[in-house]
């Protein structure tokens, strides 16, 4: 079956200090991969996708490639603000179009 | 943008007692699809909502106890039946414009008494 394995969390970190969340995922077929945010008190926001190996999804100075050989989709920002504190979830989809969905990872930046 | 909105978007409920949640979105959609999210969990995937026709739920999750509607193509009703204090939960719907890709409602926090 698919599964999304997701870095544990919390992390927390400085202003300006680079952030790297790991994501890897066990599916059949090839699925498309995605990151979601959610902010406190809110909703799931979709952060960035890609669907095919190699490439990348970029928003909000976030970045992740979709890695094929290493099955995985880590999620990185060179620089984080105090507005990136939130939950970010790493989920994929397959042909059925339902979302597996990582454990999420709480990330607290410190001003 | 398309707007997906829920309603209610929290309420405090009895025990033994069922709550309807909403989902309108301002376009017709593909696919509508309802979660839930347990306090400090991650999203379970309770069901896909089929226009004109029957749910399809995912294991784990029955009609009898989460009743789904959709009957068009742009509004789902999950009904969360006969309650207990394990179903408080944050419940949000999700919608798929056939780009395979889901975007989700604001979700609705239920707390069950």
């Amino acid at each position: 079956g698919n599964s999304v394995t997701q870095m544990e969390g919390p992390v927390t970190l400085s202003e300006e200090a680079f952030l790297t969340i790991n994501c890897t995922y066990t599916a059949t077929g090839y699925p498309s991969l995605f990151w979601y945010v959610q902010y406190p008190g809110e909703g799931l926001q979709l952060l960035l996708k890609a669907t095919k190996a190699d490439d990348k999804g970029s928003n909000k100075g976030f970045e992740a490639t979709y890695r094929k050989e290493t099955t995985s989709f880590h999620l990185e920002k060179g620089s984080v603000q105090v507005s990136d504190s939130a939950v970010y979830f790493c989920a994929l989809s397959t042909s059925d179009y339902k979302l597996s969905f990582g454990a999420g990872t709480t990330v607290t930046v410190r001003a | 943008s398309a707007v997906i909105s829920q309603k209610p978007s929290r309420d405090i409920c009895q025990r033994g007692t069922s709550l309807t949640i909403q989902c309108q979105v301002d376009s017709q959609v593909t696919m509508m699809f309802w979660y839930r999210q347990q306090p400090g969990q991650s999203l379970t995937l309770i069901a896909t909502a089929n226009q004109g026709s029957e749910a399809t739920y995912e294991s784990g999750f029955v009609i009898d106890k989460f009743p789904i509607s959709r009957p068009n193509l742009t509004f789902s009703t999950l009904t969360v039946s006969n309650m207990s204090p394990e179903d408080s939960s944050i419940y949000l719907c999700s919608v798929d414009w056939g780009s395979d890709t889901q975007y989700f409602g604001p979700g609705t926090r239920l707390t069950v008494l």
